[in-house]
């Protein structure tokens, strides 16, 4: 099956800075790369998402890239602002969509 | 519309309980799925369906039964509860759309169970 690793799994940064967290992902058939923003006590919001077709996918402040030859993918969110602090959760999954494959997490604190 | 309805939202079990958590959707998705997330595994998925009255294993199946009788509701059973079965529970939904069928999941606000 799939194996979705996620860097750094903890991130502080001030208000204002960029923050990016990483994804590397193991199955070269898997094509869909949705980010999950978790705040504590909440569920996962999708954030953005890119498909395999696509190279980059930006909205506002936040910003996804994909290389799929080194199979690796990257949440850029700009400006961060202290209602960014959350979780972010990474995933992957196949054509078919029948199961989602998820990363271990980045704890984002932005320091005001 | 709701979305995504999850119950109970908390429970406290003993060692060899039973239960049934439920998981109701309102937007017609195909896609159905059970996650649970413990601190620095991120989500691991349990079962899965694809539609009504079929069902599949996921990464973490063992001691975990599910059913889907109705296309929107998909249930969770815990035959015998085990303390290493606390966690919490999420479970989502989402389209099936043929030639593109990767759609992004839809949460519902997770169970927090204990099992003492």
């Amino acid at each position: 099956g799939e194996n979705v690793e996620q860097h750094p799994s903890t991130l502080s940064v001030q208000e204002g800075d960029s923050a990016v967290i990483k994804c590397t992902y193991s199955d070269s058939a898997s094509n869909y790369f949705p980010w999950y923003k978790q705040e504590l006590g909440k569920r996962p919001q999708l954030i953005i998402d890119i498909r395999s077709n696509v190279g980059e996918k930006k909205d506002q402040r936040i910003a996804v890239t994909l290389n799929k030859t080194a199979k690796h993918f990257s949440l850029h969110i700009t400006e961060t602002q202290p209602e960014d602090s959350a979780v972010y959760f990474c995933a992957a999954t196949s054509i078919t969509g029948n199961q989602f494959y998820f990363g271990t997490g980045t704890s984002l604190t932005v320091i005001p | 519309n709701a979305g995504v309805t999850q119950t109970p939202k908390f429970r406290v079990l003993k060692t060899g309980q039973s239960m049934t958590l439920l998981c109701a959707q309102d937007m017609n998705h195909e896609y159905m799925y059970w996650y649970r997330q413990d601190p620095g595994m991120g989500l691991r998925l349990i079962h899965y369906s694809v539609g009504e009255g079929t069902t599949a294993k996921g990464e973490v199946p063992d001691g975990y039964n599910v059913s889907r009788l109705k296309k929107q509701n998909f249930l969770l059973g815990l035959e015998s509860a085990a303390p290493s079965q606390t966690s919490v529970y999420f479970c989502a939904s989402s389209y099936y759309l043929g030639l593109n069928p990767n759609q992004p999941q839809h949460f519902g606000d997770g169970t927090r169970l204990s099992i003492l």
